[in-house]
C-alpha cells in the first residue's frame, strides 16, 4: 500500500486563489520531505528541500514567497501555492524520507495535478 | 549541486530486446539511488533502490548496477516488452534528490 498520501490529488482554481498540498508519511516519521513540479514533457525539478522543524531550502528561482512550505512534523508538510497564476499549473509531487523500520527510505506521493485558469 | 545525466534521451527498439539507460551524477555522496518508470500523464513507479553500499539489485527481468565512485548506474532491461514503454528516470539521494531528464522508451511489437 501507498506509504506517501498526497491531498488533493487534483485541483483547479481560478486565478489569484491559494491552494495547499498536503504530502503525508503513513508509516513512518518523514525527517526530510522534498518538493518537485513537472511541467508537460519535462522531468521533474527540485523545488525545495524540507526538515521537520526548520525552514525549507528553496531552489534557485524558485520563490520561497509564492511557495510556501511547512514542515511541522514528521508525518505532515505542505505546500501552498500563494495567489496561483495559469504559469504555474504543473503536476507537484512530494518525496518523504526517513526512518522505516531498520531502514533509511525513501518514497514520493502519487502527486497532484494543479490547474489554474 | 547534483547534476544527472540519462543517455539516451530517447531509445526505440523491437520487442527482445536486451537494453542498458545509463546514468551518471556528479556528486557522489549519496545515500542510494532509485530508478523509477514514468507512463504519460502519470507519477512515478519506483523500480530499484541500491543502497550507496550496495553494487546492484534486481528485479525480475530488471537490473541496476551503481558504482557510486565513478557516479555512474546503469539499468539493464532484459527481454523488452511493448508494455515497457515509458520514460525511465534515476535520481541520486544525498542531500537532497534531483532527476535526470530521463530515458523515453518504446519497445515496439
Amino acid at each position: 500500500g501507498a506509504v506517501v498520501s498526497q491531498h488533493p490529488s487534483w485541483v483547479i482554481c481560478k486565478s489569484g486563489t491559494s491552494v495547499k498540498i498536503e504530502c503525508r508519511s503513513l508509516d513512518f516519521q518523514a525527517t526530510t520531505m522534498f518538493w518537485y513540479r513537472q511541467f508537460p514533457k519535462q522531468s521533474l525539478m527540485l523545488m525545495a528541500t524540507s526538515n521537520e522543524g526548520s525552514k525549507a531550502t528553496y531552489e534557485q528561482g524558485v520563490e520561497k514567497d509564492k511557495f510556501l512550505i511547512n514542515h511541522a512534523s514528521l508525518t505532515l508538510s505542505t505546500l501552498t501555492v500563494t495567489s496561483a497564476h495559469p504559469e504555474d499549473s504543473s503536476f507537484y509531487i512530494c518525496s518523504a524520507r526517513g526512518q522505516r523500520g531498520a531502514t533509511e527510505t525513501q518514497y514520493f506521493g502519487p502527486g497532484t495535478r494543479l490547474l489554474v485558469l | 549541486k547534483q547534476e544527472v545525466t540519462q543517455i539516451p534521451a530517447a531509445l526505440s527498439v523491437p520487442e527482445g530486446e536486451n537494453l542498458v539507460l545509463n546514468c551518471s551524477f556528479t556528486d557522489s555522496a549519496i545515500y542510494n539511488l532509485q530508478w523509477f518508470r514514468q507512463d504519460p500523464g502519470k507519477g512515478l513507479t519506483s523500480l530499484l533502490l541500491i543502497q550507496s553500499s550496495q553494487r546492484e539489485q534486481t528485479s525480475g527481468r530488471l537490473n541496476a548496477s551503481l558504482d557510486k565512485s565513478s557516479g555512474r548506474s546503469t539499468l539493464y532491461i532484459a527481454a523488452s516488452q511493448p508494455g515497457d514503454s515509458a520514460t525511465y528516470l534515476c535520481a541520486p539521494s544525498g542531500n537532497d534528490m534531483r532527476f535526470g531528464a530521463g530515458t523515453r522508451l518504446t519497445v515496439k511489437p
